[in-house]
Formats: structure tokens, sequence, C-alpha cells
């Protein structure tokens, strides 16, 4: 079946640093989504990527969907202690259906102010 | 972004009983909602795809008599967990698509239910 890898698992970061994290998949994926998830509450949409080589900003946040369309990255820039939380990948590969949305296992950040 | 609500946000209840999660967008109309689970540390699992008027899609391995799903407006959606065990204990999430594509969902903010 379909594999996203996501890495690191974990980052202990001090606050002001930038931060990356990236996932990559064994399939061909047509879009890449990255979202943040805090305890107890539901993911929210960072960013979306719908094109091999986009590049795309939100903020402090910037996230490129790969040119060979198997992998994609996350940088924060200058973290502060409100990025804490969890950061889930999530993609739909190529052939897949609408619903079949594949998350990462997450990359819990730690930000020590 | 769009707004969607899931209720209740916490709920426990005994084993052999069921419980009731309902999954609202509130700003707009979504034919297609996704229900997910999470267990503790872990990432997200689609259970199911829910179409407005017609019957769920379950992924592989999910009950769908255990896990019923109705999908009776388009903006509303329920999962309801039958005769649940203390093993359904989870994070139930759900997420509803604009435009039913996968990519313009975004997610409730998901219910912790609690089989005693």
């Amino acid at each position: 079946g379909q594999q996203l890898n996501q890495s690191p698992q974990s980052m202990f970061i001090q606050e002001g640093e930038d931060v990356s994290m990236n996932c990559t998949s064994s399939s061909i994926f047509n879009t890449w989504l990255w979202y943040k998830q805090d305890p107890g509450e539901g993911p929210v949409l960072l960013i979306a990527l719908y094109k091999a080589g986009e590049l795309t900003s939100n903020g402090r946040l910037t996230a490129q969907f790969g040119i060979t369309r198997k992998d994609s990255f996350l940088n924060i820039s200058a973290s502060i202690p409100s990025d804490v939380g969890i950061y889930f990948c999530a993609g739909r590969f190529s052939g897949g259906s609408q619903g079949n949305l594949i998350f990462g296992k997450g990359t819990k950040l730690s930000v020590k102010p | 972004g769009a707004v969607v609500s899931q209720h209740p946000s916490w709920v426990i209840c005994k084993s052999g009983t069921s419980v009731k999660i309902e999954c609202r967008s509130l700003d707009f109309q979504a034919t297609t909602m996704f229900w997910y689970r999470q267990f503790p540390k872990q990432s997200l699992m689609l259970m199911a795809t829910s179409n407005e008027g017609s019957k769920a899609t379950y992924e592989q391995g999910v009950e769908k008599d255990k896990f019923l799903i109705n999908h009776a407006s388009l903006t509303l959606s329920t999962l309801t967990v039958t005769s649940a065990h203390p093993e359904d204990s989870s994070f139930y999430i759900c997420s509803a698509a604009k435009g039913g594509l996968v990519t313009e969902a975004f997610f409730g903010q998901g219910t912790r239910l609690t089989v005693v």
C-alpha cells in the first residue's frame, strides 16, 4: 500500500531557530498538504500544494512540492512558542480515490523560549 | 478557511451503548465528508467517505455495521458507534470538502470517545 515517511519524528528547538521537516512517498502524489494539530484539536490546514515544483508560503511557513512528486518539505522560520504542536504532511497519490488522503506520522515540535 | 464543527468534543459511554457524533459544515455546503480515527501519538486513519444522499464508502477493515454513517444533508454527517467496546475508545475527527475534492477539506475539532 501507499506509505508516507515523515521526518523527523520530533524536534526540540530554541525560540528563533528555523525548522525543517519533510515527507517522502513511495508513489507519485498529485497533492501535498501540511497540517498542524494542537492537543485535543483537529488538524488545521497550513499549506496546500498542487503542482510539482510549487513553492508556497504562509507567513513564516514555506512548503514545496518536490520535482519528483514523491516528496515535500515544510520550513518554519524564526520559530516562536506558539509553533508548538504536531505537524502532519498528507497527500493524495495519483490514481487514489478522492477521499484517500494519506497522512504522515507527524513531527512533534517543541520550542524552548 | 471554512468552519467545520464537530459535536460533542468528548463523550464517555458504557460498553454496549451507542454513541452519535455530529459533523457540521457551518458556512459551506459539503457534498463529501470524511471520518478519521486517531490513536494517541499516531496519525490519522481514514475510516470512511460520506457522500450526501448516498451510502458511505468504508475503508478496508472498517466495520460498516459498527460505524454507521449518515449524510442526510449538505451540512451534516453523523457517525454512530454502535455497541461500543473499550477498544473503540479513540479520537474521531471529521473533515468536510467544499467541492468534493479532499484538497479543499477542513477538519472539525475532533471527538474524544472513551468507552468504560
